[in-house]
């Protein structure tokens, strides 16, 4: 699995545009970016992922550079609930997820 | 369509002892991966189990150990507890008949080793 960085934490104001970065300079061609975020105390939930292409679902957005070497998780109009440790995983067919620190993402009202 | 469950939610264990957790997996789910989340750090990939068979491994020594049942739902095992082995053990379930499958995540069992 490739190995990704991101901030430790992060704030957003309520009703903001959340970005989320993540590095993620050795992923191979084959490895998808994954985004999925862990609510204190509960098991993590996929969020969205991607190859090559953005991506954008019910819950987010997902912008991927053209080199694939970082990429960023983009929550709309964040609300108090969107408060949570988001973690950017690269990861193959196997799919078997490597967790870093994750970002803690903190939404103030 | 139900999500992934896991029992038992808590449970207490003695250094030394065994203890079994399971997980049902997600309806059309094929595979089942095990993680063990300790305070205030990030998932640790155990194992995964696809069609009953183990398909990989973390870094986690043999005491650790699993099945996965035809109906797809598996069970963990730690023989020989230790104090460290206290932790949020997680599973998921997914499907590795594509090129990407996302992992669907239970609530966890937290066990606590005294």
């Amino acid at each position: 699995d490739a190995k990704t960085t991101q901030p430790t934490s992060m704030d957003c104001a309520e009703g903001r545009a959340a970005n989320l970065p993540c590095n993620h300079s050795t992923i191979s061609g084959n490895e998808y970016v994954y985004w999925y975020r862990q609510i204190h105390s509960q098991g993590p939930q996929y969020i969205i992922h991607g190859l090559k292409n953005n991506e954008t679902n019910e819950m987010a957005s997902l912008i991927i550079t053209e080199d694939r070497k970082s990429s960023t998780l983009i929550l709309p109009h964040a609300t108090l609930r969107d408060t949570a440790v988001y973690y950017c995983i690269g990861s193959g067919a196997g799919n078997m997820l490597t967790f870093g620190g994750g970002t803690r993402l903190m939404v103030k009202p | 369509e139900t999500g992934v469950t896991q029992s038992p939610t808590h449970l207490i264990k003695t250094r030394g002892q065994q203890v079994t957790l399971r997980c049902s997996s997600q309806s059309g789910h094929n595979t089942v991966s095990w993680y063990q989340q300790a305070l205030g750090q990030g998932p640790q990939f155990i194992f995964q189990y696809y069609r009953e068979e183990e398909n990989g491994r973390g870094n986690f020594p043999p005491r650790f150990s699993g099945l996965q049942f035809p109906n797809y739902s598996s069970e963990l095992n730690v023989n020989a507890l230790e104090l460290d082995d206290s932790a949020l053990y997680l599973c998921a379930s997914s499907t590795l008949d594509r090129a990407y499958n996302e992992q669907f995540f239970g609530p966890g069992t937290r066990l606590t080793v005294l």
